[in-house]
């Protein structure tokens, strides 16, 4: 069975653009959640979708948003980029929430210059 | 809101010597769970526990789950260099499932 993948890997953006995450989950798992993970903060929960729907969120501000497909690929974005946000953002898959293990993808590394 | 602690942040040790990391949290966890980050790596999912009181072992790793389900250790009896890693717990409060907490983590490295 594959393994859940984001794209893209490593990407570097300006203060104040704007960027967009993905992550396919492995294959029959609908729950995607979304960490940010800095040297300073450890893993950071942002929100988990479970069917399209936004279950949880972390206390990120509103400048951080996701969404899930029907086929429980997810993405998240990221608007008017800041400095603070650059980290490594790590999507896990399970198959349902809470009381199931996650597998995290391998992340993408934002780095805001 | 709930908040997870590990101790220690860092924890160096000879090959060889036993390692333990400690995770409390603020609140009653429905479960815990245990991860595993290699240098460079991404966390990779170790073991879950679920009961109150239960222990779980794997090969040299021993899981525990605290009575109060509000504390768990991880135990490595003997650590190896492949060892070396940041260790996270991280719990489900028992009245929202679907938002899991990770403590900061424990990074262990081992001196050969």
């Amino acid at each position: 069975k594959a393994g859940v993948t984001q794209t893209p890997r490593y990407l570097i953006k300006t203060r104040g653009q704007q960027v967009t995450l993905s992550c396919s989950p492995i294959s029959g798992h609908r729950s995607v959640s979304w960490y940010q993970q800095t040297p300073g903060q450890g893993l950071q929960f942002l929100f988990e979708y479970f069917s399209e729907t936004q279950r949880n969120k972390g206390n990120f501000p509103g400048r951080f948003s996701g969404r899930q497909f029907s086929n429980s690929r997810s993405e998240m974005n990221v608007s008017t980029l800041e400095l603070g946000d650059s980290a490594l953002y790590l999507c896990a898959s399970s198959l349902g929430t809470g009381l199931y293990e996650q597998y995290f993808g391998p992340g993408t590394r934002l780095t805001v210059t | 809101g709930q908040q997870v602690m590990q101790i220690p942040q860092y924890q160096h040790v000879q090959e060889g010597e036993d390692f333990t990391t400690y995770c409390n949290s603020s609140t009653t966890l429905s479960n815990i769970q245990w991860y595993k980050q290699r240098p460079g790596g991404h966390p990779v999912f170790l073991i879950q526990l679920v009961k109150s009181g239960e222990v779980k072992k794997q090969k040299r790793l021993t899981f525990q789950f605290g009575e109060a389900k509000k504390n768990s250790s991880l135990h490595i009896t003997a650590t190896q260099t492949t060892d070396v890693g940041t260790y996270f717990c991280a719990g489900p409060e028992s009245t929202n499932a679907g938002k899991s907490t990770f403590g900061d983590g424990t990074t262990l490295t081992v001196k050969p």
